[in-house]
């Protein structure tokens, strides 16, 4: 099956810094997502970005299909902005999307 | 838009009984349900994929018959959990494939905690 890997698993950020989450997959996708998933466990969609650049707010991401990554950009990060952030692709024709292992982030203030 | 919804959110139950959850798309026609089992500190695995009127399509490793998926309708799946064990406490979330979207976006409920006791 299809590999998607995330880096770095944990990062502690004080608050109003600036971070880049990556996403490494092995296979040609044709969906690509970012969530965020909150204390409660909800997963919040960020971003379907299977290909191309797009930006929300402070938050943005770039997908580099023909490299197989994609890159989260978080931009003057509050403590709201913990939680596990995943990366999750589907291989084109597989129906399925097959989560990354996370990002945990921790913003102190 | 593009909202799903779960119930229970949260469950106890006794060894051996079953228990039922429900998913639903509030705004959409969903095409594909997907059922995935979240376990403490670890990432979203792939249970099973429903689509509407069909049988569901179960990932390796899960017992079919012991989670029981019925895609009734195009805003309703529900997953079953048969003889529960303590095992199978965990956090179950579905998600759902917006038929009108031209895309493979999923969007995904709230989750539902269960609990075996």
């Amino acid at each position: 099956g299809i590999q998607v890997e995330q880096s770095p698993p944990d990062l502690i950020l004080q608050e109003g810094a600036n971070s880049t989450l990556r996403c490494n997959f092995s296979d040609s996708v044709n969906n690509l997502q970012w969530f965020h998933q909150n204390p409660w466990g909800q997963l919040i969609n960020l971003f379907y970005i299977p290909s191309g650049t797009k930006q929300n707010g402070r938050l943005s991401a770039t997908t580099v299909a023909t490299e197989r990554y994609s890159l989260l950009y978080i931009s003057s990060s509050q403590t709201t902005d913990s939680g596990v952030y995943f990366c999750a692709v589907e291989r084109a024709g597989a129906n399925n999307l097959f989560f990354g292992t996370g990002t945990r982030l921790t913003v102190i203030p | 838009g593009a909202v799903v919804s779960q119930h229970p959110s949260w469950v106890i139950c006794k060894s051996g009984t079953s228990v039922k959850i429900e998913c639903r798309s509030l705004d959409f026609q969903a095409t594909t349900m997907f059922w995935y089992r979240q376990f403490p500190k670890q990432s979203l695995m792939l249970m099973a994929t429903s689509n509407e009127g069909s049988k569901a399509t179960y990932e390796q490793g899960v017992e079919k018959d012991k989670f029981l998926i019925n895609h009734a309708s195009l805003t309703l799946s529900t997953l079953t959990v048969t003889s529960a064990h303590p095992e199978d406490s965990s956090f179950y979330i579905c998600s759902a494939r917006d038929r009108g979207s031209g895309t493979y976006e999923q969007y995904f409920g709230p989750g539902t905690r269960l609990t075996v006791t």
